[in-house]
């Protein structure tokens, strides 16, 4: 059965540090998302994506944030200067015209 | 805005009990409403949706209904196993600004013991 996948599953970076984290949509997928679930709360919308561009975006998703479809399979979101409350779980999601999204296993990113 | 609001966990039941998690939502239009499943370790699993007013969900042996004059969407079972055992997510999608993003609530974990 396809899959969202998500790499790596843990990250631990240096707080202003770079990172990009990956995630591979299922296949005949259009459109793409980007959650994060800080521990004990709730799993908050970050971005999503369609037809090569952003179609919706929340008030997380500032200019430190960007994604990127590099290749046609791969899904990135890269967080330019991590900060310590960028520390959560990353869900990556996708779907097709049906709607019903599936979701990757996550990232958690610690930033010390 | 829209948000959803559900019971705090953890639930903890006995195998064979009755389960019932309690999901509120506020929402400008017509949402949809779903429970996703986390089990340990995993991503988030779609257990069920409704997509319009009285529909009823169901899957697994769980089932919620969609009640429009009471904004809720209660994820109920009869009789809970050990394996269901996992964080229980309501969420709302608004077909509005392009997308369909999901709302979520802060999640309700259910602990089954023997």
């Amino acid at each position: 059965e396809p899959e969202v996948t998500q790499t790596p599953s843990h990250q631990v970076t240096q707080m202003g540090q770079e990172v990009i984290l990956r995630c591979v949509p299922i296949s005949n997928h259009l459109y793409f998302y980007w959650y994060r679930q800080i521990l004990g709360q709730k799993v908050e919308f970050l971005v999503s994506f369609y037809n090569n561009e952003i179609s919706e975006k929340s008030e997380i998703f500032d200019d430190q944030f960007s994604v990127e479809r590099p290749d046609g399979s791969n899904f990135t979101l890269k967080i330019r200067s991590t900060k310590l409350e960028d520390s959560a779980m990353y869900f990556c999601a996708s779907s097709g015209q049906g709607h019903e999204q599936f979701f990757g296993p996550g990232t958690r990113l610690t930033v010390l | 805005g829209n948000s959803v609001t559900q019971m705090e966990g953890p639930v903890t039941l006995s195998e064979e009990a009755f389960l019932t998690i309690n999901c509120t939502y506020t929402a400008t239009g017509y949402p949809s409403l779903f429970w996703y499943v986390q089990y340990p370790g995993e991503g988030l699993q779609l257990l069920l949706k409704a997509t319009k007013a009285d529909d009823k969900g169901s899957n697994k042996g769980f089932e919620a209904t969609y009640r429009k004059e009471t904004t809720s969407f209660h994820l109920e079972k009869g009789s809970v196993q050990v394996s269901d055992s996992a964080v229980y997510f309501c969420a709302l999608s608004d077909l509005g600004g392009g997308g369909n993003k999901l709302t979520f609530g802060t999640g309700t974990q259910l602990k089954v013991e023997l």
